[in-house]
C-alpha cells in the first residue's frame, strides 16, 4: 500500500548516543519534511527536502541532520542525543506541484534518558 | 512571513452539537488552506482543504469557509460524534511556497 513509513515507532536511548530515525514513502512524492511535535501539540518544522540531494533547515533550531540520496528515503540523524531531544518526530511528504496537503507518517516517539 | 492564529485552543461540546474552529492568517498571498485531524496517538490526517478561488467547501458533516477579505477561514463540524474528538490543525500556504504555516492546534472534546 502506498504510504509513508517511520521506524522505530518508539525509542528510548541514553544521552550522547547517535541515532537515526527512518522515513520512507512509496507514493513517489518529491517533497519530504521532518516536524517535531511538542506535548502542547504544536508542529515545528526542523528539515525539508524538495528532491534528491536537496535539504534545507526549517524554523526550529535543531542539532539534527538529514540526507536525501533516494527519492523515497529521508532519514533524520542525531549525532549526540540529549534529554532536550525528547519529543515526537513526524515525517511528511507531499505531491509534486503547488497546493497539495501533507501525508504524515505515524511518528517516532523519542525519549532520551 | 506568514502568521496563522487558531482559536480556540480547547473546545468542549456535547454530542450532536456543532463545533467551529477559526483561523486567521496574515499573508494575503496565501491561497491554499488545509485542515488536519490528529486523533490521540495517531498521525495528523488531511480532512479537508480549500483554495482561494472558492468560498466554501463541504464534505458530509464537515465544511470549511474562507473569507479572503478578512483573512480568516473556519472549520465547521455539524452533528458532532465522540469519534470527532481529536486535535485539529489549520494551515495556510502562500503561492509559490511548499511550506505551510500551521496553527497551534485545537483540542476538540465531544462528550457523549
Amino acid at each position: 500500500e502506498a504510504d509513508i513509513y517511520q521506524t522505530p515507532r518508539y525509542l528510548v536511548i541514553g544521552t550522547g548516543k547517535k541515532i537515526t530515525l527512518e522515513c520512507s514513502q512509496t507514493m513517489g512524492h518529491d517533497k519530504m519534511y521532518w516536524y517535531q511535535q511538542d506535548p502542547g501539540m504544536e508542529l515545528h518544522l526542523i528539515h525539508y527536502s524538495y528532491g534528491v540531494n536537496s535539504t534545507e533547515k526549517g524554523d526550529l533550531s535543531s542539532e539534527s541532520t538529514v540526507s536525501r540520496i533516494r527519492t523515497e528515503h529521508f532519514p533524520l540523524t542525531l549525532e549526540s542525543a540529549r534529554p532536550s531531544h525528547t519529543s515526537q518526530y513526524l515525517c511528511a511528504s507531499s505531491e509534486p506541484g503547488l497546493n497539495y496537503g501533507y501525508t504524515f507518517g505515524s511518528g517516532t516517539r523519542l525519549t532520551v534518558v | 512571513g506568514e502568521n496563522v492564529e487558531q482559536h480556540p485552543s480547547t473546545l468542549s461540546v456535547q454530542e450532536g452539537d456543532s463545533a467551529v474552529i477559526k483561523c486567521t492568517y496574515s499573508d494575503s498571498a496565501s491561497n491554499y488552506f488545509p485542515w488536519y485531524k490528529q486523533e490521540l496517538g495517531k498521525r495528523p490526517q488531511l480532512i479537508i482543504d480549500i483554495r482561494s478561488n472558492v468560498g466554501e467547501k463541504k464534505d458530509q458533516r464537515i465544511a470549511v469557509t474562507l473569507n479572503k477579505t478578512a483573512k480568516h477561514f473556519s472549520l465547521h463540524i455539524t452533528e458532532t460524534q465522540p469519534e470527532d474528538s481529536a486535535v485539529y490543525f489549520c494551515a495556510a500556504l502562500a503561492g509559490g511556497s511548499y511550506i505551510p504555516t500551521f496553527g497551534r492546534g485545537t483540542s476538540l472534546i465531544v462528550h457523549p
